[in-house]
């Protein structure tokens, strides 16, 4: 079974850093793009990047780019998300999951979600 | 114009069917696209539900029941999730999503209330 589990929820002041965490299990990690989603409260779902965890490439959505970093750990099968410096608003749910499909054909998405990791950014 | 539109909410009755649309932009052939759906709870993450490009070109994830299934309307350059015989249960928000000019987007989500 494909699972994707995620760090604990975290609370941290404005300025401070915070890297949290995604840890694959059930398939063959390095073989799947890890995509990263925020979600605000009470909002929709939008898409922060993705990476491969075999080569490190990433693709970032231009509205997170420079805002956050994607790391991955192949050997533990764990993907990551960092902040150097957090703002207030960066307060949201974020959410891995598995990419599935191809590139070429417009046909790529996701499937295993984590169970998501809420961070609380106080000002 | 947003990428992939959806309504903000649809009501239904138990038993009955609703059809959730998700409206690609002008300029965007819903042909060409995979659209994938998701169902979100309150309190949990999205629940990957489908993926349809056409009838030859579709999957459902195990467990999903068949009262939920994916369609396109090229008329209307739009999505479908068909829903049938509703239950409490199936009350959420549902979003679409594509990839498209190298980049994931997600409609805005439609919440179905079911009463």
């Amino acid at each position: 079974e494909v699972q994707l589990v995620q760090s604990g929820a975290d609370e941290k002041k404005a300025g401070e850093s915070l890297k949290i965490s995604c840890k694959g299990s059930g398939y063959i990690f390095s073989n799947y793009w890890i995509g990263w989603v925020r979600q605000l409260p009470g909002k929709g779902l939008e898409w922060m990047g993705i990476i491969y965890p075999d080569d490190s490439e990433t693709k970032y959505s231009p509205s997170f780019q420079g805002q956050a970093t994607m790391s991955v750990d192949k050997s533990i099968s764990t993907a990551y998300l960092q902040w150097n410096s957090l703002k207030a608003s960066d307060t949201a749910m974020y959410y891995c999951a598995r990419v599935i499909g191809y590139f070429h054909l417009s046909s790529v998405g996701f499937d295993s979600w984590g169970q998501g990791t809420l961070v609380t950014v106080s000002s | 114009q947003a990428v992939l539109t959806q309504p903000s909410s649809l009501s239904a009755s138990p038993g009955a069917s609703a059809s959730l649309t998700c409206t690609l932009r002008s300029g965007i052939n819903v042909g060409t696209y995979t659209i994938y759906w998701y169902q979100q709870k309150p309190g949990s993450p999205p629940q990957y539900l489908l993926r349809y490009k056409s009838d030859s070109d579709k999957q459902q994830d195990s467990g999903v029941p068949s009262r939920f299934s994916g369609s396109k309307d090229a008329s209307a350059n739009a999505g479908i999730l068909l829903i049938s015989g509703l239950q409490f249960e199936d009350e959420a928000d549902y979003y679409c999503m594509i990839w498209h000019s190298s980049a994931v987007t997600f409609g805005g989500g439609t919440k179905l209330t079911v009463l």
